[in-house]
C-alpha cells in the first residue's frame, strides 16, 4: 500500500539549476499539496491542487511552479534554484479540499540542498 | 489571521507514563478542524487524530486523545502509556474555512526507558 510516493528522496543542486520533484498518490484522492519544512517553522504550503486541472498558490509560492499532470500526479518545479530553497519538501493528498475534516496523507519527503 | 502555537520545543516522559503536548490556536472561523501529526526521525508525517470544532466529545484514537477546550482555544494531545516508539516530533495543525492548512512549529518528545 504505497500511499503518497515522492521522488527523489535526496537532491543537491547548484544555484541556478532547475529540477522537478515528483509526487504520485494511489488513494484516488482529488486534492494534492506541496509543503516545505524549515527548521523551527513547521510546514508551509507552497501550492495546492483542489482537483485535476486546477492549481492555486499557498503561503510561499515564489520561486516554484506546479503541474497537476493527472489525478494521481502533482509535480513541483524549481526553475532557478536558490540557497533559500534548501529545505525538506513534502507532498500530501486528501480526499477532497472541501470541509474542515481535511485529513492529509503525506509522502516521505525530499531533502533538497541548494549550494 | 489563523495561527497555531506550540510552546514546548522539547518534552521528556518516562516510558509507560502519560504526557500532554500543548497546542493553542487562533481563528475567527466558527467551523474548523484540528489535527495532530507525528514525525519520527525517519521524516515521514503520520496522521494521528482529528477534532472538529463542532464535535461535542473529545477525539480518541487508541493511546491518543485530544483534550479540546474550545473556549480556551486549545487542542492538547494526550499520549497515554508512552512507548519508546513515541519518540518523535509532534505537529498540531488547523484547517479553517479557507483552503490553507496551518501547522505549528512542533514539539520534540523523547521517551526515556
Amino acid at each position: 500500500n504505497a500511499g503518497v510516493t515522492q521522488t527523489p528522496k535526496f537532491q543537491v543542486l547548484k544555484t541556478g539549476q532547475s529540477m522537478t520533484l515528483q509526487c504520485a498518490q494511489d488513494m484516488n484522492h482529488n486534492s494534492m499539496y506541496w509543503y516545505r519544512q524549515d527548521p523551527g517553522m513547521g510546514l508551509r504550503l507552497i501550492y495546492y491542487s483542489a482537483s485535476e486541472g486546477t492549481t492555486d498558490k499557498g503561503e510561499v509560492p515564489n520561486g516554484y511552479n506546479v503541474s497537476r499532470l493527472n489525478k494521481r500526479e502533482f509535480s513541483l518545479r524549481l526553475e532557478s534554484a536558490a540557497p533559500s530553497q534548501t529545505s525538506v519538501y513534502f507532498c500530501a493528498s486528501s480526499e477532497t479540499l472541501a470541509g474542515v475534516k481535511n485529513i492529509q496523507y503525506f509522502g516521505a519527503g525530499t531533502r533538497l540542498s541548494v549550494l | 489571521a489563523q495561527k497555531i502555537t506550540q510552546t514546548q520545543p522539547g518534552m521528556f516522559v518516562q516510558e509507560k507514563e502519560a504526557v500532554t503536548l500543548d497546542c493553542t490556536y487562533d481563528t475567527s472561523d466558527q467551523s474548523y478542524g484540528l489535527f495532530w501529526y507525528k514525525q519520527p526521525s525517519s521524516g515521514e508525517m503520520i496522521f494521528l487524530i482529528y477534532q472538529g470544532s463542532y464535535d461535542e466529545q473529545n477525539a480518541t484514537e487508541g493511546r491518543y486523545s485530544l483534550n479540546f477546550q474550545k473556549a480556551r482555544k486549545s487542542a492538547n494531545l494526550v499520549i497515554s502509556a508512552s512507548q519508546l516508539g513515541d519518540s518523535a516530533m509532534y505537529f498540531c495543525a488547523m484547517r479553517g474555512s479557507g483552503n490553507q492548512f496551518y501547522f505549528g512549529t512542533g514539539t520534540s518528545l523523547t521517551v526515556i526507558p
